[in-house]
């Protein structure tokens, strides 16, 4: 069964800096990965897709990339701002892709002014 | 504005009762989704349909419900059968992808509401 894992499970960083959030899964047979951004008592807002044959995708400051092979997803955020506090999640897509998506149980992030 | 409708936002449920959630999504997409989420856990599938008529158990059925009578609607059901139902709901759908020419398929991303939080008094 695919267990997805984020590390950390909170960050909190100065306005300005870059950072990095990882994201692992047990099975490497995925169909895509998704990145999610979730605000408090909020759903959740879709921020990055990346397909199996992809490698990265890139919308403005964020960066996802995808390594099958490893396991292993990370969202890169530049220039964080304090905007982009949030809790971001990824989860996998398995299953012959009529499944729905594995979470992981996200990582919490604040951007201090 | 295209996208996915959840109501109500608040629902609280007496003992012993049967609550439906509502969802409806305006964007064509051919599957949907009902997902649960608690506090310090990732998302878990309840139940997903990808043609109408039709819907499948995800990982946490039991003491759950669906109907998929149109394409547009994917209510959720949650008995009395359900021993701990608090817990913020999420509805998400999907548009069937098509296979690139010459390469494997591709899947498009999901899109979700903007939840229901039930609580049990």
């Amino acid at each position: 069964k695919q267990e997805v894992t984020q590390i950390p499970a909170a960050l909190s960083v100065p306005e300005g800096e870059n950072l990095v959030l990882n994201c692992s899964f047990t099975d490497s047979a995925i169909y895509n990965l998704q990145w999610f951004r979730q605000d408090p008592g909020k759903g959740l807002t879709s921020l990055l897709l990346i397909q199996s044959s992809q490698r990265e995708q890139t919308s403005g400051r964020l960066n996802a990339s995808l390594d099958k092979s490893s396991g292993r997803s990370t969202l890169y955020i530049a220039a964080s701002q304090p905007g982009d506090s949030a809790t971001y999640l990824c989860a996998a897509l398995a299953g012959g892709g009529a499944d729905g998506l594995t979470f992981g149980k996200g990582t919490h992030l604040i951007i201090q002014p | 504005d295209g996208g996915i409708t959840q109501s109500p936002k608040y629902l609280f449920r007496k003992e012993g009762q049967n609550v439906t959630l509502s969802c409806e999504q305006n964007l064509n997409h051919d599957a949907m989704y009902w997902y649960r989420q608690d506090p310090g856990q990732g998302l878990r599938l309840i139940y997903y349909s990808q043609i109408v008529n039709d819907f499948q158990k995800g990982d946490i059925a039991e003491g759950y419900s669906v109907s998929r009578e149109k394409k547009e609607s994917f209510p959720l059901t949650v008995t009395s059968a359900q021993k701990n139902p608090t817990a913020f709901y999420l509805c998400a759908s999907r548009l069937e992808g098509k296979g690139l020419a010459g390469g494997p398929g591709f899947y498009n991303e999901q899109f979700f509401g903007p939840g229901t939080r039930l609580t049990v008094l």
